[in-house]
């Protein structure tokens, strides 16, 4: 069956970094397109970034913008997501979602930026 | 301030039919994009409740029913549960991509 499975995260200083991976099972990584979205404690749900089947092409939320960098590793069937500079405000559930007519989540990892 | 307008919250007693609305623009919903509907346990990951519009995946229940006008998505809940307690939000795409509503907590009374 299809699943996504994230991991990475973890507590963080404000201005560091840190690397998100999802890994894919179940269906033909390289032919979907793939997205981050995040969910701040006791907030909505917020897109971060997609990617492109084959990495191509790249979009990113404004709030992100310049800081992080989605990029995937389709001989592993991997995707990730690199944080840079991060925020207090950047705490939140990250999950990776593949881009499809029935859209598959993760089950999240959780990332917390506090000194 | 989401993309898309949900309701903060609705309420029902067990039995009744409850709907949330979702509410987008020309340039998401309104352009034909497909709407998603999504379940929300505290704690948990969203669970997908309605893909395309109105689709359920296996092992959805039939009393959730989903649909979508112009420029707008409605998700109905018949036959009201207190295990359906839960946040409710609708995904939809907007320039490359995805838009989300604030979420609607639905209270089962």
């Amino acid at each position: 069956q299809v699943q996504l499975v994230e991991s990475g995260g973890g507590v963080v200083q404000p201005g560091r970094s840190l690397r998100l991976s999802c890994a894919a099972s179940g269906f033909t990584f390289n032919n979907y397109g793939m997205h981050w979205v995040r969910q701040a404690p006791g907030k909505g749900l917020e897109w971060v970034a997609v990617i492109s089947y084959d990495g191509s092409n790249k979009y990113y939320a404004d709030s992100v913008k310049g800081r992080f960098t989605i990029s995937r590793d389709n001989s592993k069937n991997t995707l990730y997501l690199q944080m840079n500079s991060l925020r207090t405000e950047d705490t939140a559930v990250f999950y990776c979602a593949k881009d499809a007519s029935s859209p598959v989540w993760g089950q999240g990892t959780t990332v917390t930026v506090s000194s | 301030q989401s993309v898309l307008t949900q309701p903060p919250s609705v309420s029902g007693a067990p039995g009744q039919r409850v709907t949330i609305s979702c509410t987008g623009s020309s340039s998401n919903i309104g352009a034909g994009y497909d709407v998603h509907w999504y379940q929300q346990f505290p704690g948990t990951a969203p669970k997908l409740l309605i893909f395309g519009n109105s689709n359920r995946p296996s092992g959805v229940p039939d009393r959730f029913s989903g649909s979508k006008s112009g420029t707008s998505a409605s998700l109905a809940i018949t036959g009201l549960q207190a295990e359906d307690e839960a946040d409710y939000y609708c995904q939809s795409y907007d320039s490359s991509s995805w838009v989300f509503g604030g979420g609607t907590k639905l209270t089962v009374l």
